[in-house]
């Protein structure tokens, strides 16, 4: 069975720097596709980034190019997530997606003065 | 690279089949098949329905379907059941190396 596990959610003033983790079960997680999508409440999905199983091909949505950085610790089971230079609207539900699974069940970032 | 285009609601009675459609462009449906299809109850993650145009997920009934043709992809979902009730949202990966969702789709089961 697939699992999840995102954490690393908070609540952070703009301009603040978070890191995200999603521990990863159920699947042989070094070769799979890994991808972080978000969900501002009550709005659709926005893809944000991805990166191939050995970390050598990344990219990110043009919104958060720059200031967010993905990366992964196959040894872990790991998938990172670190943002910085943080916008109110990057306020959302982020959720580790890995390619042809379902995802976790998300961690909730908070953006605010 | 402006989102996947779909329609924002469909409706159908019990029992009945409906079809979303997904429409992209050459640079994701139309080039590639790694089209997916998710649904999402109120509180709830996202679930994967159809990956790869037409694969489902084990578990996932066969009341559900997936195919393409040119640049859109579709889901159809046949013998409508309550709990079918849910969004649903399509994406695509694209020649830019990104991935695209669709805005969502709200079903309604009358």
């Amino acid at each position: 069975e697939v699992q999840l596990v995102e954490s690393g959610g908070d609540l952070v003033q703009p301009g603040g720097s978070l890191r995200l983790s999603c521990v990863a079960s159920g699947f042989t997680f070094r070769t799979k596709w890994m991808h972080w999508v978000r969900q501002t409440p009550g709005k659709g999905l926005m893809w944000v980034s991805l990166i191939n199983g050995d970390g050598t091909n990344t990219n990110y949505a043009d919104s958060v190019k720059g200031r967010f950085t993905i990366s992964r610790d196959n040894a872990k089971n790991t998938l990172y997530l670190q943002m910085n230079s943080l916008r109110v609207e990057d306020t959302a539900v982020y959720y580790c997606a890995p390619a042809e699974e379902d995802w976790g069940q998300g961690t909730l970032v908070t953006v605010s003065s | 690279q402006s989102a996947l285009t779909q329609p924002a609601s469909v409706s159908g009675s019990p029992g009945q089949s409906i079809t979303i459609s997904c429409t992209g462009t050459s640079s994701d449906i139309g080039t590639y098949i790694y089209v997916s299809w998710y649904q999402q109850h109120p509180g709830k993650a996202p679930k994967l329905m159809i990956y790869d145009v037409n694969n489902r997920p084990s578990g996932v009934s066969d009341r559900f379907s997936g195919s393409k043709s040119g640049n859109t992809a579709s889901l159809t979902i046949s013998g409508l059941q309550a709990d079918d009730e849910a969004d649903y949202y399509c994406s695509s990966y694209t020649t830019s190396n990104t991935v695209i969702f669709g805005g969502g789709t709200i079903l309604t089961v009358l």
